[in-house]
């Protein structure tokens, strides 16, 4: 099938450190979606990106569309308490295609 | 606007009981989906629905597993016989005719199989 990779799977920062996961696709992607899910909560959406080397941002919130569409990235600057969670990208071909994961955790 | 409706938010089942699970999307949209979620991992697409017709199972175990989205009322997702390796979280998302590639997610369905 045609999946999504996503690295790393878990990132320990101190509050107020960046956290940057990543997606890579072996084949060209129509679009990438970027989902946060919290502890115990549901996948809730936050970014669809769709042209090649597309750059938005929102807040401390940095999303990236590779040129060659194989790849995305989000990254969060100066990380709070409440970015805790996982973030997932997904490719949407009516049905999501869903990366691992990265789990976002802040060092006491 | 309610969201996305999934109940019951948490469900115990010993093996071999069926499990049902349900679903209401969000009002005005008639695209529904489930996903199974194991712990510490990415959600899997089951199955795609809009009403009255099932317009893609493949990520559905052939066996055990139904889906139905009636033209009243929610949509259920069925599992005959329960083994623990059913035991998941089941979400539903919605979507609608315009922007079909938004989907907005229920709380889930946490399914326990003793």
């Amino acid at each position: 099938g045609q999946q999504v990779m996503q690295i790393p799977q878990y990132q320990h920062v101190q509050e107020g450190e960046d956290f940057t996961t990543y997606c890579n696709s072996s084949t060209t992607l129509s679009n990438i979606q970027w989902y946060k899910q919290r502890p115990g909560g549901h996948p809730v959406f936050l970014i669809q990106l769709v042209k090649s080397g597309e750059v938005k941002k929102q807040k401390r919130l940095t999303f990236q569309f590779g040129e060659a569409k194989k790849n995305s990235s989000l990254h969060i600057t100066a990380t709070q308490t409440t970015d805790v969670g996982t973030y997932f990208c997904a490719r949407s071909n009516y049905q999501l295609i869903w990366g691992a994961g990265t789990k976002l955790i802040i060092k006491p | 606007n309610a969201g996305v409706m999934q109940n019951p938010r948490h469900l115990v089942r010993r093996r071999g009981q069926e499990a049902r699970l349900r679903c209401s999307p969000m009002k005005g949209h008639s695209h529904v989906y489930w996903y199974r979620q194991l712990p510490e991992e990415g959600l899997k697409f089951m199955v795609y629905l809009q009403k009255e017709n099932i317009i893609d199972e493949s990520g559905m175990p052939k066996e055990r597993f139904s889906a139905e989205f009636p033209k009243e009322g929610p949509s259920i997702l069925r599992i005959q016989q329960v083994v623990r390796g059913d035991s998941a979280a089941y979400f539903c998302a919605s979507s609608s005719d315009s922007r079909e590639d938004e989907q907005f997610f229920g709380p889930g369905t946490r399914l326990t199989v003793l």
